[in-house]
């Protein structure tokens, strides 16, 4: 199976810090995504990545970025962390433009 | 623009019933659905998947229907368990592109 895995499963960070969260997989699929999830907002896209050095923006970007250095590795950046930012964060991975595998998610809170 | 919904948040259920979790969309050029379950503090895992040329499709315990004339996507689970309980949400792919849309969520919630 594959196996996608979020460096941290909760994050405490300051506001105005600059947060970095870590998204590994290990089955080779090109796509990888980032999202938030909020209560009563559901699943919102930030970004998204179809190949090594590639990023797309996704419904939410502002405030965010990524890095896609690897193929196994996809990165969300928060330049400067704010309160708004407090969110359950998803990453998932795809191959053939299917189903989505997910990690288990980071709880980040900004204080 | 595009958009994935539910018809409830919440449905609660008696253990042993049958549970239908129902889910409507809205771009008919939608050409592949998926069920995801997520439990608490978990990220969400897949159940089952259905393509737009088929209207129905039978997994463990789950059956996922798929009405395209109306726009209309269902889960139903035989025989709920207490271990059913979760947010369960479904997700559609237009043919335009690979990311998926993502309805709100229905929580469902066994109780024994």
């Amino acid at each position: 199976d594959v196996k996608v895995t979020q460096s941290s499963r909760y994050l405490v960070k300051r506001t105005g810090e600059k947060v970095f969260l870590e998204c590994v997989q290990d089955m080779d699929h090109e796509n990888m995504f980032w999202y938030r999830q909020d209560p009563g907002l559901g699943l919102r896209l930030i970004y998204f990545s179809y190949d090594v050095k590639m990023k797309e923006k996704g419904d939410i970007p502002e405030g965010y970025s990524v890095s896609r250095e690897k193929k196994e590795r996809f990165s969300l950046i928060l330049e400067s962390a704010s309160t708004n930012q407090t969110s359950m964060y998803l990453c998932a991975s795809q191959q053939g433009g299917y189903g989505y595998t997910f990690g288990s998610g980071t709880r980040l809170t900004v204080v | 623009g595009e958009s994935v919904g539910l018809h409830l948040p919440t449905l609660s259920v008696q253990e042993g019933d049958n549970s239908i979790i129902n889910c409507a969309y809205s771009n008919s050029a939608s050409d592949y659905f998926i069920w995801y379950k997520q439990e608490s503090g978990k990220g969400p895992q897949f159940i089952i998947d259905i393509r737009s040329n088929m209207d129905k499709r039978q997994g463990q315990r789950v059956t996922v229907l798929l009405n395209k004339t109306v726009k209309h996507l269902s889960l139903q689970i035989a025989a709920t368990q207490p271990g059913d309980s979760a947010v369960y949400f479904c997700a559609e792919k237009g043919q335009a592109g690979t990311a998926l849309i993502f309805g709100k969520g229905t929580t469902l919630s066994v109780s024994s």
